[in-house]
């Protein structure tokens, strides 16, 4: 079974400032999905970031960006110029892309790190 | 983006109750909803997933007689807590995909479940 780790339970900002959100995941499969979630208040989940496995250059979304590391098995978020909306949980999640697997299609969440940003 | 609806978003019921969540898919055909429980602070656990016309698959130490759910249309899931405890009480998040192994999943906003 895949399981993903985030060792940071919290993380603070200063507004403007870079933010990096760690990430770990263990699997024995070559195919896979990883994502980046976004809870605010609201409790709405949002999906900031995706990556595919099979792709080595890193994912980028605007502010946000990953370092993805398949061999260390790392997928870690970076957050640049920082924005007071950015405060919520972030969440790291895997999902397989092995068709005939039991686990296709379904997600895997890390524990989630709450974000603070600091005006 | 797709977008997924959930009712109610608040509900409170008495212990020993039944309460009914709806999870619908808006403006795509949902092949594949995810049920998830979250708890204060913490991850989102999967509960089950449901496939339409056809019976969910549930996770592992998740009571399929007291979480029912049905997928009889490609637009609406329901979860059933069945005699409800106060234990029962959490937030409760459903997501939807046009397939198995769709890219994306699409989240509801949630539903907050209150057993008094």
């Amino acid at each position: 079974a895949q399981t993903v780790t985030q060792s940071q339970p919290e993380m603070s900002v200063q507004e403007a400032e870079t933010v990096t959100l760690s990430c770990t995941y263990d699997t024995s499969e070559s195919d896979y999905y990883l994502f980046w979630y976004k809870q605010p208040p609201s409790r709405q989940m949002i999906l900031v970031i995706r990556q595919e496995a099979y792709k080595q250059q890193n994912a980028t979304e605007n502010r946000f960006s990953v370092n993805f590391q398949k061999a260390a098995k790392s997928f870690s978020l970076k957050i640049s110029d920082s924005q007071l909306g950015d405060a919520a949980m972030y969440f790291c999640a895997y999902r397989s892309a092995n068709a005939g697997g039991t686990s296709y299609g379904k997600l895997t969440f890390g524990q989630g790190t709450i974000l603070t940003v600091h005006p | 983006g797709a977008v997924v609806s959930q009712h109610p978003s608040r509900v409170i019921c008495k212990s020993g109750t039944s309460v009914k969540i709806e999870c619908r898919s808006l403006d795509f055909q949902a092949t594949t909803m995810f049920w998830y429980r979250q708890f204060p602070k913490q991850s989102l656990m999967l509960m089950a997933t449901s496939n339409e016309g056809s019976k969910a698959t549930y996770e592992q130490g998740v009571e399929k007689d007291k979480f029912l759910i049905n997928h009889a249309s490609l637009t609406l899931s329901t979860l059933t807590v069945t005699s409800a405890h106060p234990e029962d009480s959490s937030f409760y998040i459903c997501s939807a995909g046009d397939s198995v192994g769709a890219s994306e999943q699409y989240f509801g906003p949630g539903t907050r479940l209150t057993v008094t």
